[in-house]
């Protein structure tokens, strides 16, 4: 079952302007959440996280929102580059070490 | 400091055979983490071994294995293949087993089960 889910499989966004990816959970367990970026023929690399205690983490130009009502964050790029073109992962988990639950991922193309 | 590497990096099977892929985690990690990655699916956790024992395990069916070593590298085993096999295996390693945040992945071995 998914656990975690990215609905949207691409999005595409001019550079210069906000990116909004966003990621839906059902497990009212998950505590800790945490958005991966993965470029082609690499692994995965750790972009930003956020426990429950907070409803947003800044990082830079990354900013991650919760909603943990509705069960849903959000990751925001501002501005958005070209070398964000990535996929992007949202990962929860009950608890940090827990085992992590993934979403599909959602492509980001960022032109020119 | 290198960087997680597996082998091999790609892999053609048929079904019914089995396979073992490696994990040399970055040097000092003790936590190896396995993920099995498929289109529309995202990354499913495979299992977690630390200081050669498996800590946590996901959702997969016996057929899918593996074992950690006292050099902390990490071997998965997939026997008795299936089509739908078919995926990107990554593996992970952190310090130790909290250590989400600075867990480090490796480009992955993509195996083809024809």
């Amino acid at each position: 079952d998914q656990q975690v889910k990215q609905n949207s499989p691409s999005l595409s966004v001019q550079e210069g302007r906000i990116s909004i990816l966003n990621c839906d959970y059902t497990n009212s367990m998950f505590d800790y959440f945490l958005w991966y970026k993965k470029y082609p023929a690499e692994g995965p690399t750790f972009l930003i996280s956020i426990s429950s205690i907070k409803d947003k983490n800044e990082d830079g130009r990354f900013t991650v929102f919760l909603n943990k009502s509705a069960k849903h964050l959000s990751l925001h790029i501002v501005p958005s580059q070209p070398g964000d073109s990535a996929v992007y992962f949202c990962a929860a988990s009950a608890q940090l070490g827990d085992d992590m639950r993934f979403g599909a991922g959602t492509r980001l193309t960022v032109k020119p | 400091k290198a960087g997680v590497t597996q082998t091999p990096r790609y892999l053609i099977k048929t079904r019914g055979q089995q396979v073992t892929l490696s994990c040399s985690p970055i040097s000092g990690h003790r936590s190896v983490s396995w993920y099995q990655q498929t289109p529309g699916q995202g990354l499913q956790f495979l299992f977690e071994y630390f200081s050669e024992t498996q800590r946590n395990k996901g959702n997969f069916p016996g057929r899918f294995s593996g074992r950690q070593f006292s050099n902390s590298r990490s071997e998965m085993n997939v026997s008795t293949l299936e089509l739908g096999d078919s995926a990107l295996y990554l593996c992970a390693s952190s310090l130790g087993i909290r250590d989400k945040e600075t867990q480090y992945f490796g480009p992955g071995t993509r195996l083809l089960v024809l």
